[in-house]
This record gives C-alpha cells, sequence and structure tokens, in this order.
C-alpha cells in the first residue's frame, strides 16, 4: 500500500472550510484514497473515499488531482465537533487500512 | 453499518499476566483486524483475523504475544500476553467486507499494565 504524507497539525475557524491536504505520489491504479477520523478516545470514523473522480457526501468532499499523487479533503463549515485527527489512508487489495501520522485539525470559535 | 461492541472497555492488569479481549459484530462480515495504538500514536494494524485459520501477523508482531482466534463471521478475540508495561495501550478491532466501501471500528480497550 502507498505512503501518505500529512501536515502534522492544523486550525481552521469555526463556520469556514477546513482543507485538509494530502500527498500519496506512489498511489498506484488500483489503489483507492480514503478518510477517516478520529475523535479524542473514540475509535476511528469513515468520512468519504475515492478513485479518481471527486466525491462529496453529507460530511465531507475529496478533491484527488488529476495524476492522483495527492488530495484535499473539504469540510465545508468545520464546527467545534470536527475537531480530531484526519487520516488519509491509500487502501488497496487487501483490504487494510494502514495508517500514518495524520493531521490534528483543532477548530476554534 | 456494523455495529462492533468490544469487551473489556478496559482494563488495569499486573505485568506478567495476559488479557483477552473480545470484538463481537452485529452481522456477518469477512474482514476483521486488530489494531493497537499507544499513547499519542496513530494505529498500528497488528494482524487480520482470519476465520477458520490463523491470524496474518504484520511485521513485528507474532502469535505467541498476540495470539488470536476468529471462530465464526461475527466474533474474534485478541490475547495480549505476558503483559509488559510497554503493552499499555488503546486496542481496537475494525470490520469490513471484502471489496466494499468502509470499514467500521470498535470503540476500543484501553489497556494499562502495572
Amino acid at each position: 500500500d502507498a505512503k501518505t504524507t500529512q501536515p502534522p497539525s492544523m486550525d481552521c475557524a469555526e463556520g469556514r472550510a477546513a482543507n485538509l491536504p494530502c500527498n500519496h505520489s506512489t498511489i498506484s491504479g488500483n489503489e483507492y484514497v480514503y478518510w477517516y477520523r478520529q475523535i479524542h478516545s473514540q475509535g476511528p470514523q469513515y468520512i468519504i473515499h475515492g478513485l479518481k473522480n471527486n466525491e462529496t457526501n453529507e460530511m465531507a468532499s475529496l478533491i484527488i488531482t488529476e495524476d492522483r499523487k495527492s488530495s484535499t479533503l473539504i469540510l465545508p463549515h468545520a464546527t467545534l465537533r470536527d475537531t480530531a485527527v484526519y487520516y488519509c489512508i491509500v487502501r488497496g487489495n487487501t483490504d487494510k487500512l494502514i495508517f500514518g501520522t495524520g493531521t490534528r485539525l483543532q477548530v476554534f470559535p | 453499518s456494523a455495529v462492533i461492541s468490544q469487551k473489556p472497555s478496559r482494563d488495569i492488569c499486573q505485568r506478567g499476566t495476559s488479557l483477552t479481549i473480545q470484538c463481537q459484530v452485529d452481522s456477518q462480515v469477512t474482514m476483521m483486524f486488530w489494531y493497537r495504538q499507544q499513547p499519542g500514536q496513530s494505529l498500528t494494524l497488528i494482524a487480520t483475523a482470519n476465520q477458520g485459520s490463523e491470524a496474518t501477523y504484520e511485521s513485528g508482531f507474532v502469535i505467541d504475544k498476540f495470539p488470536i482466534s476468529r471462530p465464526n463471521l461475527t466474533f474474534s478475540t485478541l490475547t495480549v500476553s505476558n503483559m509488559s508495561p510497554e503493552d499499555s495501550s488503546i486496542y481496537l478491532c475494525s470490520v469490513g467486507d471484502r471489496g466494499t466501501t468502509e470499514a467500521f471500528f470498535g470503540q476500543g480497550t484501553r489497556l494499562t499494565v502495572v
């Protein structure tokens, strides 16, 4: 499974969009990009995933570059409850999720 | 979505003893995984629990230390054997179906070894 690189931490004002970047330059053609988050003391929660097209659901949007070497998770209107560690994961045929260090997002009032 | 129940939710154990953690899912799933999360760290995959056969361990983890059982498609156990303080972590169960979109996680077992 390809590795990912994320900034260790980010801040975002409540109500603003949070844009979390992820680099996955070694991704291969059949690997998906997944995003999970972990709120303190809870198990990780699935957010969204994609292969090559941009995706949107009720939680977030996922923008994947055309060369698939990077992606951005967008939380359109961040709230205090979005404060968490966000993990970008490249998932292949093994179905395993290999977690990197993630980005600690702090949403402030 | 799958509902996962992990037991115990937390425990404090003496060094040298063993603890068995249970993971129960409310529906049949093909894939079950066990993770460890050390204090302040990310999740590390320990092994894939295979139904009816031996678990598949990741590099750095061995069966003697972390024996795993998976007798059916809804249940698995992870044992942390001969514990030391370095085993103090949160242990999480994750489930999913092969080729499907998302994996679900239990709330974890917080283990403290004294």
